[in-house]
This record gives structure tokens, C-alpha cells and sequence, in this order.
């Protein structure tokens, strides 16, 4: 059974700073793997998707990596905004069947 | 391109009433999905649909949930009778290769 698990839970920086967000999967038979952002009260707005054949993916300030064999991927946020406070989750697609598998979550919060 | 539409987008009820959500999918998007988010959680698989029909309920209740999409576009979820544990969000996704969200219905079971 896949689990997926985000480190840390929550984080607070100062704007400007580049950071890492990190995502941890246990059955490296993916098929993708998506991370999205979500505001409070909000639904989920997809941020990168990730196929099991690439590692990495750029948007803008984003770049998300993978890394299948350890079970790996990073969210690196460039430049932090206070716009981009929120909570960020990674969803892995499996093999077989598909069905996604949400992390918990990390909390950002980048002080103005 | 329009999004996934869902409502309500919030519901009060007692334990032991019934509710049902509703949720319009993207237009072609032959996957359906319905989450349960509970606050400081990421969202856990409920059902998913392929078309009209179910590829993975494992997760679903089937006690006291259930769920129907027919002629494969909209979709509705049901709960009777709600439990006071059942107080969540409730999403709904499409998807033809990438998930696309709705906003989500708050529920809140008293």
C-alpha cells in the first residue's frame, strides 16, 4: 500500500528566500506524480505534474524534481512571496489503478 | 475552459440526517473522483469513476456512503445518516491525465 509522507509539516520564512519542500513515497511503481497547492477553505489549484519517466518540471518560480528509485521528490520555491503562503501537497499516481495517494501536507507561511 | 463545479459549497446538518453532494466534472474528462479532507489532513480517496463505472471504492463507507455517476459526467455522493465524524471537506476531481479540483463542499455534522 503506497504512503506518502511530507517534510516538514509546516514552515515559516522571510520573503525572498528559496526553499525546499519535501515529499517521500514508499512503492517507487508510479505513474506520475502532481503537487498542488491549497488555500484555507479552498479547493486544490495543480501547481506541477510529473511523469514516471521524467525529473523535474519548471513553472515560473517552481521547479519539482523526482527521483523514483529513492522514493523522492522536491518542491523548490524560488524567490518566496507572501502570496505563495499556503499549504502544498504531493499526490502520487500508482501503477496499477488510478488512484492518487495525498501527503499531509506542509504549511508555508512567508513573512512580508 | 470551465472547472469542476461542485455545491453546495457548505452544509450544516445533525448526525443521523442525510446530504448528498453534487459535482460536474470538465467537460470530456472521463475520471471522477470524491475525496474526504479532514482539517490538517490531505485528502483520502473515497470512489473513483471511470466513466459510469467504479474503479476503486475501497475506501468508501458503504455503511452509510454511496455514490453514482450516471451516464459518466455528473456525480453525487450521499451520506445517511452522518456521523459527527464525518465533518470534513468534500472534494471532487476529473481528470484526463492531470486532477483538476473543485472548490469543495464544508460539511459540518452537529
Amino acid at each position: 500500500k503506497q504512503e506518502v509522507t511530507q517534510i516538514p509539516a509546516a514552515l515559516s520564512v522571510p520573503e525572498g528566500e528559496n526553499l525546499v519542500l519535501n515529499c517521500s513515497f514508499t512503492d517507487s511503481a508510479i505513474y506520475n506524480l502532481q503537487w498542488f497547492r491549497q488555500d484555507p477553505g479552498k479547493g486544490l489549484t495543480s501547481l506541477l505534474l510529473i511523469q514516471s519517466s521524467q525529473r523535474e518540471q519548471t513553472s515560473g518560480r517552481l521547479n519539482a524534481s523526482l527521483d523514483k528509485s529513492s522514493g523522492r521528490s522536491t518542491l523548490y520555491i524560488a524567490a518566496s512571496q507572501p502570496g505563495d503562503s499556503a499549504t502544498y501537497l504531493c499526490a502520487v499516481r500508482g501503477n496499477y489503478g488510478q488512484n492518487f495517494v495525498f501527503g499531509p501536507g506542509t504549511r508555508l507561511s512567508v513573512l512580508p | 475552459e470551465a472547472g469542476v463545479a461542485q455545491s453546495p459549497r457548505y452544509k450544516i446538518i445533525e448526525k443521523r440526517q442525510s446530504v448528498a453532494f453534487w459535482c460536474n466534472p470538465i467537460s470530456g474528462h472521463a475520471t471522477l473522483y470524491w475525496y474526504q479532507q479532514i482539517l490538517g489532513q490531505g485528502p483520502k480517496l473515497l470512489i473513483q469513476f471511470q466513466n459510469n463505472g467504479v474503479v476503486d471504492d475501497s475506501q468508501l463507507p458503504k455503511d452509510r456512503f454511496s455514490a453514482e455517476r450516471l451516464k459518466g459526467v455528473d456525480s453525487t455522493l450521499k451520506i445517511q445518516p452522518a456521523k459527527l465524524e464525518d465533518s470534513a471537506v468534500y472534494l471532487c476531481a476529473s481528470s484526463g491525465g492531470e486532477q483538476f479540483f473543485g472548490p469543495g463542499t464544508r460539511l459540518t455534522v452537529l
